[in-house]
């Protein structure tokens, strides 16, 4: 079975400031792992995708096998940063199946 | 590039009835999933179609059933609707892993 945790439901930091979220997983084969975001009154968007290693709007991500996590990061949270995030892993078809964490609301104060 | 594309946007329904959720995937995919959201939740993964043919099914009853048609654009029906079917239900379209899926705005389904 494979499944995501996201331990922090909510996340306040100050604007400046740098920011984890946090993502475990539990997958028996090879993971693929993402970042959704939620901005309000938005649709659910691609953040991030582990195996690009890109570094978007400032976030990175890095997949450590050994702790099974996927932890989001950013050096310097911007107010625009308030949102939904969502840890995903893929997993299942060819296709993509994707097992949501329950979501961190990141709220960044001026 | 069209994004995924949803109706209706809300839709409130009474215990009993029956339901069809439309989605029309983004220009490119070839593939459609369905999350069911429930308030305070993260999606939940419903089933996924491709080539017209169901490719794999979360943990939902037989009474949720899908289609794809030949554009790829996808319904999603629920019979005999329970209280707990109320959420927002979500497609998402994709082309090969690992790109990632791409979500429409979602149907906020209210049972009553």
């Amino acid at each position: 079975a494979q499944r995501v945790t996201q331990p922090e439901k909510l996340l306040s930091v100050f604007k400046g400031a740098p920011v984890e979220l946090k993502c475990n997983y539990s997958y028996s084969g090879s993971p693929e792992l993402f970042w959704y975001v939620q901005y309000s009154r938005q649709r659910l968007q691609l953040l991030l995708r582990h195996i690009s290693r890109e570094s978007i709007k400032g976030f990175t991500a890095d997949l450590n096998k050994g702790e099974t996590s996927f932890h989001l990061k950013k050096p310097f949270a911007q107010e625009e940063d308030s949102a939904m995030y969502y840890c995903a892993l893929d997993g299942g078809t060819s296709y993509g199946k994707l097992t949501f964490g329950q979501g961190t609301i990141l709220t960044v104060h001026p | 590039e069209t994004g995924v594309t949803q109706s209706p946007t809300h839709l409130i329904k009474t215990r009993g009835q029956q339901v069809t959720l439309r989605c029309s995937s983004q220009s490119g995919h070839n593939t459609v999933s369905w999350y069911q959201q429930a308030l305070g939740q993260g999606p939940q993964f419903i089933f996924q179609y491709y080539r017209e043919e169901e490719n794999g099914r979360g943990n939902f009853p037989p009474r949720f059933s899908g289609l794809q048609f030949p554009n790829y654009s996808s319904e999603l029906n629920v019979n005999a609707l329970e209280l707990d079917d109320s959420a927002l239900y979500l497609c998402a379209s994709s082309s090969r892993r690992p790109n990632g899926q791409f979500f429409g705005p979602g149907t906020r389904l209210t049972v009553l």
